[in-house]
């Protein structure tokens, strides 16, 4: 059981370029979430998807696009990254919602 | 401008003391509160949560006491031990789908 995993574990980017952080949980859970934490700031959601099928925005989802695959699977992709998307970002999965979610180990992304 | 925020970035405590971590919130609506407890290079690990019809929900060595008057909970650790060193976030939560984050407090407990 190898709860929410993650990929890549590093990646570092030149600005302009695109792509796509891989998420993936065995917990059956309908709920998978994106954050990303920046110093000082705490973990920030970016999108969320309540079930299968549904995506909603958080508080920062300018520059990023998600696609709920399927009840396992949910990928966040940079179309065209930019310096300011420097983070470490975690996807995370809960059932039922709002009881405490389960984390991946975090994917650190550099964009030059 | 942040919803939920924890005013002390760290926070050092003697082994066997106790530990007291604060957040505070703005958000009236916020109905479920939960402590996550993070290691360096790893995911946040839930740890703790209380709906806002209690006011103290405690599981062994942790106790998370709520004030919904002050908008303010708190997360003791008695007693404290030097694995618990970690940073520790608060979350809230409005309608169940989205999570609000503090900061982080750095606890460090000294042997």
């Amino acid at each position: 059981n190898a709860g929410v995993t993650q990929t890549p574990k590093f990646q570092v980017l030149k600005t302009g370029q695109s792509m796509t952080l891989q998420c993936a949980q065995d917990m059956n859970h309908n709920s998978m979430y994106w954050y990303r934490q920046d110093p000082g700031m705490g973990l920030r959601l970016i999108y969320y998807s309540a079930s299968e099928g549904t995506t909603d925005k958080g508080e920062v989802p300018n520059g990023y696009n998600v696609s709920r695959l399927n009840k396992r699977e949910f990928s966040l992709r940079l179309e065209s990254a930019a310096p300011s998307q420097t983070s470490v970002y975690f996807c995370a999965s809960s059932d039922p919602p709002g009881q405490g979610e389960f984390f991946g180990p975090g994917t650190r992304l550099t964009v030059l | 401008d942040q919803q939920v925020k924890q005013n002390s970035p760290s926070l050092s405590v003697q082994e066997g003391r106790i530990s007291i971590l604060n957040c505070d919130y703005t958000n009236s609506m916020f109905d479920y509160f939960l402590w996550y407890k993070k290691y360096p290079a790893e995911g946040p690990t839930f740890l703790i949560s209380i709906s806002s019809i209690k006011d103290k929900n405690e599981d062994g060595r942790f106790t998370v006491f709520l004030n919904k008057s002050a908008k303010h909970l708190s997360l003791h650790i008695v007693p404290s031990q030097p694995g618990d060193s970690a940073v520790y976030f608060c979350a809230a939560n409005d309608n169940f789908n989205k999570f609000y984050f503090g900061s982080g407090t750095k606890l460090n407990v000294k042997p």
